[in-house]
């Protein structure tokens, strides 16, 4: 899955509101996941992460969901704050060590 | 740990010059990535290292680009002849070597290439 990335998908949301971003991966064999955020101008930082042996994991304030049927992930942000504005990426791996990125998502919190 | 370390972090040249940037990895990692970031096509993996020595190139645009690691702490990523479409932020990431932790990659806070 290569990824384009000319208009990146915006979601806006309210302080304190649950934001959930969305990600199609492409590749059926990829058994990792993982969820990078991306501040301007610096670069991807690892937020969460899961492997294809499960469907659901939690951090702090986010939650990782993993449908292997449909090969969707989901990013969901609880109680967002305006320091959760940024570009979230999805990516996928095969094994090894070569990572895949998605296009992107831009957050937007409305304070 | 000071994180991936990259220079310069701005650059601006003019088209046919040579490009040549630097990273520095996180010590102790074994993996080294460089990708690059546009508008146009996001984030792409040109190549990567593992030990130093490159695994996989398949990502490297064209013969103009090139990229060393001379030793674990230190890679270059060289464009020769730079063109304006290779304007673009240059990251380094490093992962380490244990799989049990997972693939994570950590990012540099990438070069910002201009050709102008």
């Amino acid at each position: 899955g290569e990824s384009v990335g000319l208009h990146l998908p915006t979601l806006s949301v309210q302080e304190g509101d649950n934001s959930i971003i969305n990600c199609a991966y492409s590749n059926s064999a990829s058994d990792y996941f993982i969820w990078y955020k991306q501040e301007s101008g610096k670069g991807p930082q690892f937020i969460i992460d899961i492997r294809s042996n499960m469907d659901k994991r939690q951090g702090q304030r986010v939650t990782v969901l993993l449908n292997k049927t449909v090969k969707h992930l989901s990013l969901q942000i609880a109680a967002t704050q305006p320091g959760d504005s940024a570009v979230y990426f999805c990516a996928e791996n095969t094994g090894g060590f070569k990572t895949i990125f998605g296009a992107g998502t831009r957050l937007f919190v409305k304070a | 740990d000071a994180g991936v370390i990259q220079s310069p972090r701005h650059e601006v040249t003019e088209m046919g010059q040579e490009v040549t940037l630097r990273c520095k990895p996180i010590s102790g990692h074994d993996y080294l990535f460089w990708y690059r970031q546009t508008m146009m096509r996001g984030l792409e993996l040109l190549i990567y290292f593992n030990n130093n020595v490159p695994i996989d190139d398949s990502g490297m645009p064209e013969d103009r680009f090139s990229a060393k690691m001379p030793n674990a702490s230190f890679s270059t990523l060289k464009i020769q002849p730079s063109e304006p479409r290779d304007s673009a932020v240059y990251f380094c990431a490093s992962s380490p070597k244990h799989r049990a932790s997972g693939n994570t990659i950590y990012f540099g806070e990438g070069s910002w290439l201009t050709v102008v």
